[in-house]
């Protein structure tokens, strides 16, 4: 069974671009959840979704932050015309229905210029 | 709301050597408390974790113990190795509002060991 996977691994962007970070889920996992981290602080939560449902994203930035789980692909978590402070390492983390163990992608680190 | 408060590092440690990080806890309920490694340039690896009181996770060496009355959860090794050598986080699920896939995190304690 081969773990959550992201893509890509590292993301450079101008200050205004758009970033598109990819998370697809381990086999079986049909919740997914995106963190972020910032430089020496921990994880903070983003966003909860479940198949074209979004169900928590009270750790979203009000503006330029969206994220969806289409029915079928990978859940995207975007973010439009990016600025210095958005960089960062996003991390994706999946978990069966009914378990509250997560298991974490290898991340996303993003470098705005 | 919850929080995690864990030993601010750096730890360095001989090979061998045992190994203590404190991790302490404020939640509403009786979160499940997990230990999370990151090994430099990957994510974040489940090490273990306990679901209720009194319970003791552990895996490959490193034991934590579920301790309501304390709210704690350190993280010990009796014996550590150069390939230890990683960032540990101590997290719970839930927050104040009863959401239990919200993981709270500390902030994190680099271990290094030398040989």
């Amino acid at each position: 069974n081969a773990g959550v996977m992201q893509n890509p691994r590292h993301l450079v962007r101008r200050r205004g671009q758009e970033a598109r970070l990819r998370c697809s889920p381990m086999k079986g996992h049909s919740h997914v959840y995106w963190y972020r981290q910032l430089p020496e602080e921990g994880l903070k939560f983003m966003v909860y979704l479940q198949k074209e449902n979004i169900i928590d994203e009270s750790g979203m930035p009000k503006e330029r932050f969206s994220a969806e789980f289409p029915k079928e692909g990978p859940s995207i978590l975007r973010i439009q015309q990016v600025v210095r402070g958005d960089s960062a390492a996003y991390f994706c983390a999946s978990s069966p229905p009914g378990e509250d163990t997560q298991y974490f992608g290898p991340g996303t680190r993003l470098t705005v210029l | 709301g919850n929080s995690v408060t864990q030993m601010e590092g750096p730890v360095t440690l001989s090979e061998e050597a045992f190994l203590t990080i404190n991790c302490t806890y404020t939640a509403t309920g009786y979160p499940s408390l997990f230990w999370y490694v990151q090994y430099p340039g990957e994510g974040l690896q489940l090490l273990l974790k306990a679901t209720k009181a009194d319970d003791k996770g552990s895996n490959k060496g490193f034991e934590a113990t579920y301790r309501k009355e304390t709210t704690s959860f350190h993280l010990e090794k009796g014996s550590v190795q150069v390939s230890d050598s990683a960032v540990y986080f101590c997290a719970l699920a839930g927050d104040s509002g009863g959401s239990n896939y919200k993981l709270t995190f500390g902030k994190g304690t680099l271990l290094t060991v030398n040989p």
